[in-house]
């Protein structure tokens, strides 16, 4: 069975200050890891999808990373907007090949 | 925007009763998925279909059915509601081929609240 664990479950940033969120999996098979943004009551926002280890993403202030065993969320220099919980998520080439395994996600808050 | 809608947005409800939820994917993807969010469980994948047929099940109970239509969109249906099911429900849709099929692209979703 996939399984997906983010950490932290909250972070507390300053405007300005980096960091990295975690992601790590267990998946027979890697077919794919996904992050998304999610802000509250509405539906995840699709950020990336990574399919082998080494491989990098980035768009504007975040850059996905991936080995074999986890994946890191770096958000550089954040700003308020940028406040929201991220999910990290996997699709594995087994039984349940066609189907999103999810974490719980990491709530991020960037203060002013 | 992702380009799937979802109706209705809220959803108020009594238990016992039942609840149909509309889904229209993004215009050219043939899969649709259903997922429930509530605050303990996280993000829980309920349901696929691919082009009008089911082709894969997650931890959907009993109660709850689904169907894609001709034209591709899809209803979730929930029947004998129970407190408990009360919760975010999202539809996702994704290409049919390569990387298109891999990346789920989710709607607004519709918040069910059972009284």
């Amino acid at each position: 069975e996939d399984q997906v664990t983010q950490s932290p479950e909250a972070l507390r940033l300053q405007e300005g200050e980096s960091s990295s969120l975690n992601c790590s999996y267990t998946v027979s098979g890697l077919r794919g890891l996904f992050w998304y943004r999610q802000d509250p009551g509405k539906g995840p926002e699709f950020l990336f999808t990574l399919y082998s280890a080494g491989e990098e993403k980035e768009k504007e202030r975040l850059k996905a990373t991936l080995t074999k065993k986890e994946s890191f969320l770096h958000i550089t220099a954040p700003k308020p907007e940028d406040s929201a919980t991220y999910l990290c998520a996997v699709r594995g080439s087994g039984a349940g090949s066609y189907q999103l395994t999810f974490g719980k996600g990491t709530k991020l808050s960037v203060i002013p | 925007d992702s380009g799937v809608t979802q109706t209705p947005k809220h959803l108020i409800t009594a238990t016992g009763q039942r609840v149909t939820l509309r889904c229209s994917p993004r215009s050219g993807d043939l899969s649709v998925y259903w997922y429930q969010q509530s605050l303990d469980q996280g993000l829980q994948f309920l349901i696929q279909y691919y082009n009008g047929e089911e082709r894969a099940k997650g931890n959907i109970l009993e109660r709850f059915s689904a169907q894609q239509f001709p034209d591709l969109h899809s209803e979730l249906n929930l029947s004998s509601l129970e407190l408990g099911d009360s919760a975010l429900y999202f539809c996702a849709s994704s290409g049919s081929s390569g990387h298109s099929y891999n990346e789920q692209f989710f709607g607004p979703g519709t918040r069910l609240t059972v009284l």
